[in-house]
């Protein structure tokens, strides 16, 4: 059974672009949630998907943006990309309504520069 | 201020030696999870306690879920290098869709 697929893994960008990152969930799997994770902030909830709706967003700016497509693969867009916004983006995806137990993807490493 | 705060933050022992992580709340939680992270990969989950005063082992770890519900603690026995890790715990609340994290706990294992 293939696992949660992000891409891409690394990407470097400069301040000002935008970036958009794809989550491909566990099969069967409809909830998908994306996270921030830094050195400094740990893991940070940025939004969570079920099929095709937000159901919850975390305490993000505007720029960060996400959507779920009716295959349940779903997207996270971040604009106006600013220096703080380099970190670890993780998928997580889980086969119950709830949160329950996350099967997280590996991640998607941005550098912005 | 964080909801679930782990502690240590983080650990360097010798290979063989027993440790205990814990991740502590002011909060009720309907179940906890506990996550180990290694450099450059996604966290994977390790277990899932939901009853007050429960103990899961698992091999040579041993999660423990508190009477109230408000913390937990992974204990490991004999750590070896393959134990190195991030460790974090997750809590979550009944109703709510979004997990809680704790910042973790980074534990190197020596060889």
């Amino acid at each position: 059974k293939a696992g949660v697929t992000q891409t891409p893994r690394y990407l470097i960008k400069t301040r000002g672009q935008q970036v958009t990152l794809s989550c491909s969930p566990i099969s069967g799997h409809r909830s998908v949630s994306w996270y921030q994770q830094t050195p400094g902030q740990g893991l940070q909830f940025l939004f969570e998907y079920f099929s095709e709706t937000q159901r919850n967003k975390g305490n993000f700016p505007g720029r960060f943006s996400g959507r779920q497509f009716s295959n349940s693969r779903s997207e996270m867009n971040v604009s106006t990309l600013e220096l703080g916004d380099s970190a670890l983006y993780l998928c997580a995806s889980t086969r119950s309504q709830g949160a329950g137990e996350l099967f997280f993807g590996e991640g998607s490493r941005l550098t912005v520069l | 201020t964080q909801l679930l705060e782990q502690s240590p933050q983080f650990l360097s022992i010798q290979e063989g030696e027993n440790l205990t992580v814990y991740c502590n709340s002011s909060s009720v939680f309907s179940s906890l999870q506990w996550y180990r992270q290694e450099p450059g990969e996604g966290p994977v989950l390790l277990v899932t306690v939901v009853t007050g005063g429960e103990v899961k082992k698992l091999k040579r770890l041993t999660f423990q879920f508190g009477d109230a519900r408000k913390d937990s603690s992974l204990h490991i026995t004999a750590a070896q290098p393959g134990d190195t890790g991030l460790y974090l715990c997750a809590g979550e609340k009944g109703g709510s869709y979004i997990p809680t994290f704790g910042r973790g706990t980074s534990l190197i294992v020596h060889p």
